[in-house]
């Protein structure tokens, strides 16, 4: 299966602190999505990177991808009570997306 | 307009109903898709719609039909539904049928078999 595999499982920071969140697949892809989901409700798409990439940001977010290791990376730097959520890896099959197992995080003020 | 709406948002059937969820998009994306999440779960893919043609069934059982009337719509008939079906159904979109960009979410509707 494609699915990504997120460690850790869940992560409680204080505000302020930077939370790390790394996900493992199996296969070839051709991107890499990171989605966020708060409580029962539906996803937000945070940031896509593509194979040939190996970096990339966006706000207070930072992305890695390693292809030889089949592993990304998520850093939310800074965090914040509202970055509460769930976050999920979503290595991209051929026509579809996977998501990972997630790692939910819990943000206290 | 960036949003993916879905109708109802919450709704309670017996194991004999029939009903239906329904999701919308006016962004003009090629793909839509639904997708089953169980608590403390990943979405699971169930269907996925490119140009409004069936283009990938997970196996769905066939008490789950999908229906898309047009581009922007999207529905999902439910008949004979067990209680092991409760869970949330998220509908989602994205713009080429390949469905290789990032989607869209809906914010589910929450389903509860009964």
């Amino acid at each position: 299966s494609q699915q990504g595999e997120e460690d850790p499982q869940a992560l409680s920071i204080q505000e302020g602190e930077n939370a790390t969140m790394n996900c493992s697949y199996k296969t070839s892809i051709n991107n890499l999505q990171w989605y966020r989901q708060n409580s029962g409700r539906g996803l937000v798409h945070l940031i896509l990177i593509r194979s040939n990439e190996r970096e990339k940001h966006s706000g207070r977010l930072r992305v890695t991808l390693d292809t030889s290791k089949k592993s990304s990376s998520l850093l939310i730097t800074a965090s914040r009570a509202a970055d509460t959520a769930s976050y999920f890896c979503a290595p991209r099959d051929t026509d579809k997306l996977i998501f990972g197992t997630g790692t939910r995080l819990q943000v206290f003020p | 307009d960036t949003e993916v709406t879905q109708t109802p948002k919450h709704l309670v059937m017996g194991m004999t109903n029939k009903k239906s969820l329904k999701c919308e998009q006016h962004m003009g994306h090629r793909a839509m898709y639904w997708y089953k999440q169980k608590a403390k779960k990943p979405p699971e893919l169930m269907f996925v719609y490119s140009y409004e043609k069936l283009s990938i069934n997970e196996s769905v059982p066939s008490r789950f039909s999908p229906e898309c009337p047009n581009s922007s719509l999207l529905n999902l008939h439910l008949h004979a539904l067990q209680p092991e079906d409760s869970a949330l159904y998220l509908c989602a979109s994205s713009q080429w049928g390949t469905g290789t960009g990032e989607q869209y979410f809906g914010p589910g509707t929450r389903l509860t078999v009964t």
